[in-house]
């Protein structure tokens, strides 16, 4: 089981560049989430997705897009780059009952985004 | 707005001690709590959950408390080895909007 896989997993992005952040999951979850890391901070939630075609924001959404057109994929699209969105986003899926119900959520190997 | 405090500074223990690693809120009390694992360069993994009207949970060489009183959760590891070194993420459930919302962690070192 590949679980959930994220690429790339280093991106070095000019201010004002676009690109997408790519995340598979394979386990048929429905809850999709992408979360941003910055140092001394936790992990803040930037979009979810509770099934395809159903998006939703997050605590910081601003600066970035999401679609869900299958269960499997929830990629994540910065539209014009930011030193501020320099940081690591883990892409999470759970079952369709989370995180209401606590059931396990689990987190892809992240991604390191540098903008400068 | 809700606010969570995990130890900021590094825990570091001997081999063998148990490592208690604190969680705690602000305001309301959460409908769970859950904690992770987190190793350098990986996402975070799940440990453990326990619900509000939990006082304890246990796994293996793990053990979380739950006091909404203090408004705290304790994260225990027994028997603490090398590998345990890794930084701990708790996360806590709020029914009011809906949110899973995470601690900046602490990082524990487990010496040998």
């Amino acid at each position: 089981n590949a679980g959930v896989t994220q690429t790339p997993k280093f991106q070095v992005l000019k201010t004002g560049q676009s690109m997408t952040l790519q995340c598979a999951q394979d386990m048929n979850h429905e809850y999709m989430s992408w979360y941003r890391q910055d140092p001394g901070m936790g992990l803040r939630l930037i979009h979810y997705s509770v099934g395809a075609g159903i998006t939703d924001q997050g605590e910081v959404p601003n600066g970035y897009n999401v679609s869900r057109s299958t269960t499997e994929d929830f990629p994540l699209r910065l539209l014009s780059a930011a030193p501020s969105q320099t940081s690591v986003y883990f892409c999470a899926s759970s079952r369709d009952d989370s995180p209401p119900t606590g059931n396990t959520i689990y987190f892809g190997e992240g991604s390191w985004l540098t903008v400068v | 707005s809700q606010k969570i405090e995990q130890n900021s500074e590094a825990l570091n223990i001997q081999e063998g001690k148990t490592a208690t690693l604190t969680c705690n809120y602000t305001n309301y009390s959460p409908a769970y709590l859950q904690w992770y694992r987190q190793d350098p360069g990986r996402g975070p993994v799940f440990l453990l959950l326990i619900r509000e009207n939990e006082k304890e949970k246990r796994k293996e060489r793990l053990k979380v408390t739950f006091d909404t009183t203090l408004k705290q959760s304790l994260f225990h590891i027994t028997a603490s080895q090398p590998a345990d070194s890794a930084t701990y993420l708790c996360a806590l459930f709020y029914n009011q909007g809906g949110k899973l919302i995470f601690g900046q962690g602490t990082e524990l070192s487990v010496k040998p």
